[in-house]
């Protein structure tokens, strides 16, 4: 059984440009979320999905960033016009039980260094 | 809002050494969900243990084990018969609605 996957692990861009990155989740998980992660912090939710359904954003989620799953299956989260800000590790995670147990499990996550 | 608080910034512990890592939580919802992530430097955020605010025993997941105190808020990770592979940031959070809430975290160095 694989595991969610991100792709890239790595990018590095230039202040201005857009960038997209792609989530694979565990095959038969209908929910996925998007997580930020800054240097010495952890993780703060972005956004989620259940199915293709956006459900949920969080107000870190500013007008430049944008997510989609198109059939429920994949997904990405590109960033529009990038300032050094958003430099951070973006990660991915999916599950597939409802309720306060429900375990999410995470990507490897893509390093994303804004110049 | 939840919060997560872990107040240890960095933690040694020598090889085979059990270890405590602290976690508090402050939550209005009457039933919720505790995590403990493991993060090494690769990145990968990968799960450890879960306990329910209703389950009547601490949850353990083979040398993972986890001190529940409700009345306290407290949610601290034992690790018994530590590894140099434990050597990571260690996250504790709960569930907020869809998202989980982390804390800031705390590094865990084994040494030989």
């Amino acid at each position: 059984d694989t595991g969610v996957s991100q792709d890239p692990r790595h990018k590095i861009t230039k202040r201005g440009q857009n960038v997209t990155f792609r989530c694979d989740p565990i095959s038969e998980h209908n929910r996925l979320y998007w997580y930020r992660q800054t240097l010495g912090q952890g993780p703060e939710f972005l956004t989620y999905f259940q199915n293709e359904a956006q459900l949920e954003k969080s107000r870190l989620l500013s007008d430049r960033f944008s997510a989609e799953r198109p059939k429920g299956s994949f997904s990405t989260l590109e960033i529009q016009r990038t300032e050094q800000g958003d430099s951070a590790m973006y990660l991915c995670a999916s599950s597939s039980v409802a309720g306060v147990e429900e375990t999410q499990y995470f990507g490897p996550g893509t390093r994303l260094l804004v110049l | 809002a939840q919060k997560i608080t872990q107040t240890q910034p960095g933690m040694f512990v020598q090889e085979k050494e059990a270890v405590t890592l602290d976690c508090t939580y402050d939550t209005s919802d009457p039933s919720y969900g505790l995590f403990w992530y493991k993060q090494p430097s690769s990145g990968e955020m990968i799960f450890l243990i879960y306990q329910g605010s209703y389950d009547q025993q601490n949850a353990t997941e083979g040398r993972y084990s986890l001190n529940f105190q409700k009345a306290r808020k407290s949610a601290n990770l034992v690790i018994s018969a530590s590894q140099l592979g434990d050597s990571a940031m260690y996250f504790c959070a709960t569930r907020s609605g869809y998202a989980l809430n982390f804390g800031k975290g705390t590094s865990l160095l084994v040494t030989p």
